[in-house]
């Protein structure tokens, strides 16, 4: 069975550019999970969804982030006019309804250059 | 925002030694979790302890729980090379069902 699959692994972008990242989680999971993560930090949480809404929007840090799951599985995290302190690995969890144990893909590094 | 802070930020310790990593958090919480990531990127599940345990073991590893002190802590015994890692604590609030993260320990495991 699948883990949770993100793409792309890495992306490099110019200042300004708008960037995509996309999670698939693990068939049947429920709540699925963004979050960003800097070097030698723990991971900042920024959305949480059950099924196609999100429950917890909080850590988005600016208008320019936004994230959707139109059908309840595959997200999409989208980023506008990147900036370089928006470099980080970008990391989704998922994790079965009646379960918080999350499992997580191994994340998406984006460089703002 | 980060819910939990973990003590030590970093420890170094020889092979066969026990390591102890603890974590505090500030709100209520319905279950706590602690997790390992390698110098890549993803984070592994290592164990959960609900609000109203207090102690858990799997394998080498005991997690106990304060819910009065809102701390937590994480013993490896007879630590292993390969045990070096970066070891988060997270916490989902009875708030909100959502999972938050602490900065972390990293742990290095001396052959």
């Amino acid at each position: 069975g699948a883990g949770v699959s993100q793409t792309p692994s890495n992306k490099v972008t110019e200042k300004g550019k708008y960037v995509e990242l996309r999670c698939d989680p693990i068939s049947g999971h429920t709540a699925l999970y963004w979050y960003r993560q800097s070097l030698g930090q723990g991971p900042e949480f920024l959305i949480y969804f059950q099924g196609t809404g999100a429950a917890d929007d909080s850590g988005l840090p600016n208008d320019r982030f936004f994230a959707v799951r139109p059908e309840g599985s595959v997200s999409t995290l989208k980023i506008q006019r990147t900036e370089r302190g928006d470099s980080a690995v970008y990391l989704c969890a998922s994790s079965p309804q009646d379960s918080f144990e999350a499992f997580f893909g191994q994340g998406t590094r984006l460089t703002v250059v | 925002s980060q819910q939990g802070e973990e003590d030590p930020q970093a420890l170094s310790i020889q092979e066969g030694e026990n390591a102890t990593m603890n974590c505090s958090y500030k709100t209520s919480i319905n279950n706590l979790q602690w997790y390992r990531q390698n110098s890549g990127r993803g984070l592994v599940h290592l164990i959960l302890i609900r609000s109203n345990e207090r102690e858990k073991h799997s394998g080498r590893l005991r997690v106990t729980l304060d819910t009065s002190k809102k701390s937590s802590s994480l013993l490896i015994t007879a630590s292993r090379a390969a045990d070096t890692a970066s070891y988060f604590c997270a916490t989902d609030s009875q708030r909100n069902n959502d999972m938050r993260f602490g900065a972390g320990t990293r742990l290095t495991v001396k052959p």
